[in-house]
């Protein structure tokens, strides 16, 4: 069974741009999360979405956004990006919607460096 | 609330002795509980669950944690490190408060010497 495939893997953008990242889920998960990774700030959650709804949201601005297709793949999207958006974005898929069970099967991972 | 305290931030340990990885935990409901592992450049990985059933929990790569209520920890433990155990471990605890929420700790990174 594939695993969580994110693309791309690495990047690099200047100050202004957009960026857009994509997740395709384990083949069945309906669930995709994602998530902030930096050393100061640790990993925090940024959005869920189950069915192609988002479920769950954390505090970021608006400038994050996300959105879940059909077929279960989710890209998220990042605005005007900022020096401060250089991260690891990790995408986690799950069987069932919020984590319930916090079982997470993670990629490896969309490496973020802003310019 | 739920949150998650993971008590040190670097443990440095010597190939083949234990290993201790510490987390307190604190949610108003019953909390389920979950170690993951991040090796440099890679994705996590769960290591272990707790989910109300046996408090002693075993995981992959010889890890096991046990559930204590009355403490409120839920720690990280395996009798010998190796040196393929050298990576970053995350604490997690996940329940019902107005919506499913996943809190991870901060992490713990595991040093190991050879």
């Amino acid at each position: 069974k594939a695993g969580v495939t994110q693309t791309p893997r690495y990047l690099i953008k200047t100050r202004g741009q957009q960026v857009t990242l994509s997740c395709s889920p384990i083949s069945g998960h309906r669930s995709v999360s994602w998530y902030q990774q930096t050393p100061g700030q640790g990993l925090q959650f940024l959005f869920e979405y189950f069915s192609e709804t988002q479920r769950n949201k954390g505090n970021f601005p608006g400038r994050f956004s996300g959105r879940q297709f059909s077929n279960s793949r989710s890209e998220m999207n990042v605005s005007t990006l900022e020096l401060g958006d250089s991260a690891l974005y990790l995408c986690a898929s799950s069987l069932v919607a919020g984590g319930i069970t916090g079982e997470l099967f993670f990629g490896e991972g969309s490496r973020l460096t802003v310019l | 609330a739920q949150s998650v305290t993971q008590l040190d931030s670097h443990v440095s340990v010597s190939e083949g002795t234990p290993v201790l990885l510490r987390c307190n935990y604190s949610s108003s409901y019953s909390p389920s509980l979950f170690w993951y592992v991040q090796h440099p450049n890679k994705g996590l990985q769960l290591l272990l669950k707790y989910t109300s059933a046996a408090t002693l929990v075993k995981g992959i790569n010889g890890f096991e944690a046990e559930f204590k209520k009355s403490e409120t920890s839920f720690h990280l433990t395996k009798p010998s490190a190796h040196m393929s155990d050298a990576a970053e471990y995350f604490c997690v605890v996940t329940g019902n408060t107005g919506g499913f929420k996943t809190i991870f700790g901060a992490g713990t990174r595991l040093f190991v010497k050879a």
